[in-house]
């Protein structure tokens, strides 16, 4: 089955970038979600196929996916943006696959 | 505004079935190009997908719980179920539903869940 990998944890600078790393087999093939997870709360999508944001997301966050890599960045780090971020892809064989989520920190 | 709504019951006997009901409102359920899915959360873990099922009836599941897993969907009542038998511990959880977006082609696929409902938590326990 196809796995994809997270750094347990990010932390950034208030007002700094974070990236988030997503590595996983040619993932390059495949299109990239991303959600993020604040506490008692249910996930929410912030990038869609690789780059695309959904309507309210801020323009702060954006991905990209080459090789064997997808990287969600999150430009200018607000306290609010703390939170889990999982990506999560579609195998071809006909399920979903999350990453087993990462944790930002702002400081 | 659209809205998804789990529902159930809050603690289950081991090895007894599981039955959730996710209420869908302000959405339409009949379009070809949406699933609807259950994704779980055991305490402090990852999000674990279980299965979608599409407005007519075809579903896809996690291999590791597909013997297990039933999901099932009514558009009429705009609503769409989870069932699974066999409960233990591990079964322990919080349980979202979702719609799930597909589209693309055969080897360029996209799936994605876009609207979640706020999840509902299941305990396992005798």
């Amino acid at each position: 089955s196809y796995e994809l990998t997270q750094p347990l944890s990010v932390s950034v600078a208030l007002g700094q970038t974070a990236t988030i790393s997503c590595e996983g087999d040619n993932i390059e093939t495949k299109n990239v979600q991303w959600y993020q997870q604040k506490p008692g709360q249910a996930p929410v999508l912030v990038i869609h196929r690789d780059t695309n944001r959904p309507s309210g997301i801020p323009e702060r966050f954006s991905g990209s996916n080459s090789g064997n890599t997808a990287t969600l960045t999150i430009s200018r780090a607000q306290v609010g943006d703390e939170a889990d971020y999982y990506c999560q892809v579609w195998d071809i064989s006909g399920f979903c696959v999350f990453g087993p989520g990462t944790a930002v920190a702002v400081l | 505004q659209m809205h998804l709504q789990e529902s159930g019951p809050g603690m289950v006997k081991p090895s007894e079935t599981l039955s959730l009901t996710c209420s869908v409102s302000d959405v339409t359920m009949n379009n070809s190009r949406y699933f609807w899915g259950w994704i779980r959360q055991p305490p402090g873990k990852g999000l674990e997908w279980i299965g979608s099922i599409s407005q007519s009836g075809k579903t896809h599941y996690n291999p590791p719980l597909r013997s297990r897993v039933t999901i099932s969907v009514d558009t009429s009542k705009s609503h769409f179920s989870l069932k699974v038998i066999s409960v233990t511990a591990a079964d322990t959880a919080v349980y979202f539903c979702a719609r799930h977006l597909s589209g693309g082609s055969f080897f360029n696929q996209y799936h994605y869940m876009d609207l979640w409902g706020t999840g509902t938590t299941v305990i396992v326990s005798s």
